[in-house]
């Protein structure tokens, strides 16, 4: 079946441009998460979501992050006044049930903001 | 954020040859995965470890879960050209936040054929 889907795959945002991100998560995941990689880094937690509810939005660096999933399927990551701290790829992750550990990426947005 | 002590950083090894790799923590995990990461790709889940002591094998992988909960290593067997990437550990402890994967820095394999 289909996997998990993001788009752009690329993004390049002048500073202070607002910029918004789509995930596609699998059909029928329950929960969605989002996570920020750095250059030669592993991926960083964001946010959370248990279908439409947004649990934990613990790891936004800033309140220029903002997340949402209002049906409890497809998701946006929008980020207000682009800062050159925040290029990095940006990956989206689905889980099929509450209790499940699998988590499964999708090909991440490289966001590149100059 | 926390992050999990992965090693070697990188690694050069002719084809044919065995690999391993480990991740190390100071806080116990209760759940250990591990990925492969392709240039441009996200991750792709390899094999999932759920409790101490475990040893699972996929294919010429093979990982175990430490018995300590503090560690994992992953095995590969007779290296091909197409194991060629990044491989991450990601752990998941228990109570609250027990969603959020804590990835390592990454083991980068390079195969030489």
């Amino acid at each position: 079946g289909a996997g998990v889907s993001q788009s752009p795959r690329y993004k390049v945002a002048k500073r202070g441009q607002d910029v918004a991100l789509r995930c596609d998560p699998i059909s029928g995941h329950v929960s969605l998460f989002w996570y920020q990689q750095a250059l030669g880094q592993g991926p960083e937690f964001l946010t959370y979501f248990q279908n439409e509810a947004q649990l934990d939005k613990s790891g936004l660096p800033s309140d220029r992050f903002f997340a949402e999933r209002p049906e409890g399927s497809v998701s946006t990551l929008k980020i207000q006044r682009t800062q050159q701290e925040d290029s990095a790829v940006y990956l989206c992750a689905s889980s099929q049930r509450t209790s499940s550990h699998e988590q499964y990426f999708g090909p991440g947005t490289r966001l590149t903001v100059t | 954020g926390q992050q999990l002590n992965q090693s070697p950083q990188s690694m050069f090894i002719q084809e044919g040859e065995d690999v391993s790799m480990n991740c190390t923590s100071s806080s116990i995990f209760n759940t250990w995965l591990w990925y492969k990461q392709d240039p441009g790709e996200g991750p792709v889940l390899l094999i999932a470890l759920y409790k101490a002591g475990e040893l699972t094998s996929n294919g010429r992988l093979t990982a175990q879960f430490g018995i300590t909960r503090k560690d994992s290593f992953l095995n590969i067997s007779a290296s091909i050209p197409s194991d060629v990437g990044i491989y991450f550990c990601a752990g998941l402890q228990s109570g609250a936040g027990s969603y959020q994967l804590t990835f390592g820095k990454g083991t980068k394999l390079s195969v030489i054929p």
